[in-house]
């Protein structure tokens, strides 16, 4: 059975930094290009983060370029989101997510983090 | 950047009725659409992709359809758990991928 797992949310604030894991078990990670998409309560999902296999590609929404950084260890099995300069706009639950095809739909996803951005 | 707009945004009906969710794209995306169900506190769970494909384990009663710009999600015999938001998703153009602003399905 496929499973992500998502830590390290929290409450910080404005100015504030976080770093988010996500812990994939299943499937063979090194295989797999990763994503990290946000939702604000309310809202549809909003795709922010993509790193290909092996790291060498990595794309950002507009949104959070310059103040977000994706990583991945494929030792770990695992990837982070480093977000920094956080904005109270950045309050959202934060779900990494994968499927079998790069740059295409979500096949899973994990159940999420909560990120809240508030003084 | 695309945009997808959902219609309608939230609509009501009862178990055993059918009903058609729509998506447009404000670009052409040829059948590069996929649709998510969700619940409350829960993540997405994938439908449907390449426009009409039926993701494992979903049921029949779910079906989608279209290509270029409009396409549709029909969940015919509604049942109790089918009672939730639902979203499209494009992946032709990238990046970013992009969500429509969903629709609530409501009893």
């Amino acid at each position: 059975e496929v499973q992500l797992e998502e830590s390290g949310g929290g409450l910080v604030q404005p100015g504030g930094s976080l770093r988010l894991s996500c812990k994939v078990s299943g499937l063979t990670f090194s295989s797999y290009s990763m994503n990290w998409v946000r939702q604000s309560p309310g809202r549809e999902p909003e795709w922010i983060s993509y790193i290909g296999k092996g790291g060498s590609t990595i794309y950002y929404a507009d949104s959070v370029k310059g103040r977000f950084t994706i990583s991945r260890d494929d030792a770990k099995n695992s990837v982070s989101l480093q977000m920094n300069s956080l904005r109270a706009e950045d309050t959202a639950v934060y779900y990494c997510a994968t499927g079998y095809s790069n740059y295409a739909h979500f096949d899973y996803w994990g159940q999420g983090t909560l990120v809240t951005v508030s003084s | 950047a695309i945009r997808l707009t959902q219609s309608p945004s939230s609509l009501s009906a009862s178990t055993g009725d059918s009903v058609t969710i729509t998506c447009r794209a404000s670009q052409g995306i040829t059948n590069y659409l996929a649709w998510y169900q969700q619940k409350p506190g829960k993540a997405p769970k994938l439908l449907i992709y390449s426009a009409s494909a039926l993701q494992n384990g979903v049921p029949s009663r779910f079906s989608g359809s279209g290509s270029g710009t409009y396409f549709t999600l029909t969940i015919t015999s509604l049942q109790s758990e089918d009672f939730a938001t639902y979203y499209c998703q494009q992946y032709y153009y990238f990046p970013p991928l992009a969500f429509g602003g969903g629709t609530k399905v409501e009893i």
